[in-house]
């Protein structure tokens, strides 16, 4: 697999702030990312997604950056609030390459209240 | 809609018995679904791809052997650990995507404990 690696394993925010997950990848062909919050003993959910094509993309409450220069994706969350406390994961797909996500590491957010 | 399930939730069983974990699509078909593994703390590694009416595609560094993997429908996936061993017992997640799509649906996932 791509080596997909997230800054930092953990990360607390107060309610009401707002809060930045960053991920590094490693694979310059990847064309399409995708967010997840994954909650204690649950699957992944979808949060937000992005295309190489575009550097930003915005949803309700989130906004998910992508710097191709660098290879860095980061995802902001605006008014943190106690249920967006989770681990967030990016994936990266390759060009081409079939279907197959990879995933980074995972930050795992708290939101003291 | 995309609802993905998987079958059963939890699972602990005896070392050297194999379990089957089943992932349905509930209202899409998915020509191709995905099955994880996840240990504690720790990330989704992905295991294999399975196309429907075909043979499964697995990372490397995991047995087929061991991980028996059947896509025979559109909705259905199953998994199955064989000859279970205690270093088995982890978090396993499948995800389906229908044709033509990029995003995957990811099912609630299967605690599996060997003891």
């Amino acid at each position: 697999g791509e080596s997909v690696g997230l800054h930092l394993p953990t990360l607390s925010v107060q309610e009401g702030d707002n809060s930045i997950i960053n991920c590094a990848y490693s694979n310059s062909a990847s064309d399409y990312f995708i967010w997840y919050k994954q909650e204690s003993g649950k699957g992944p959910q979808f949060i937000i997604d992005i295309r190489s094509n575009m550097d930003k993309r915005q949803g309700q409450r989130v906004t998910v950056l992508l710097n191709k220069t660098v290879k860095h994706l980061s995802l902001q969350i605006a008014a943190t609030q106690p249920g967006d406390s989770a681990v967030y994961f990016c994936a990266e797909k390759e060009k081409d390459t079939g279907n197959q996500f990879y995933f980074g590491t995972g930050t795992s957010l708290t939101v003291i209240p | 809609g995309a609802v993905v399930s998987q079958h059963p939730s939890r699972v602990i069983c005896k070392s050297g018995t194999s379990v089957k974990i089943e992932c349905r699509s509930l209202d899409f078909q998915a020509t191709t679904m995905f099955w994880y593994r996840q240990f504690p703390k720790q990330s989704l590694m992905l295991m294999a791809t399975s196309n429907e009416g075909s043979k499964a595609t697995y990372e490397q560094g995991v047995e087929k052997d061991k991980f028996l993997i059947n896509h025979a429908s559109l909705t259905l996936s199953t998994l199955t650990v064989t000859s279970a061993h205690p270093e088995d017992s982890s978090f396993y997640i499948c995800s389906a995507r229908d044709w033509g799509g990029h995003e995957q649906f990811f099912g609630p996932g299967t605690r599996l404990t060997v003891l």
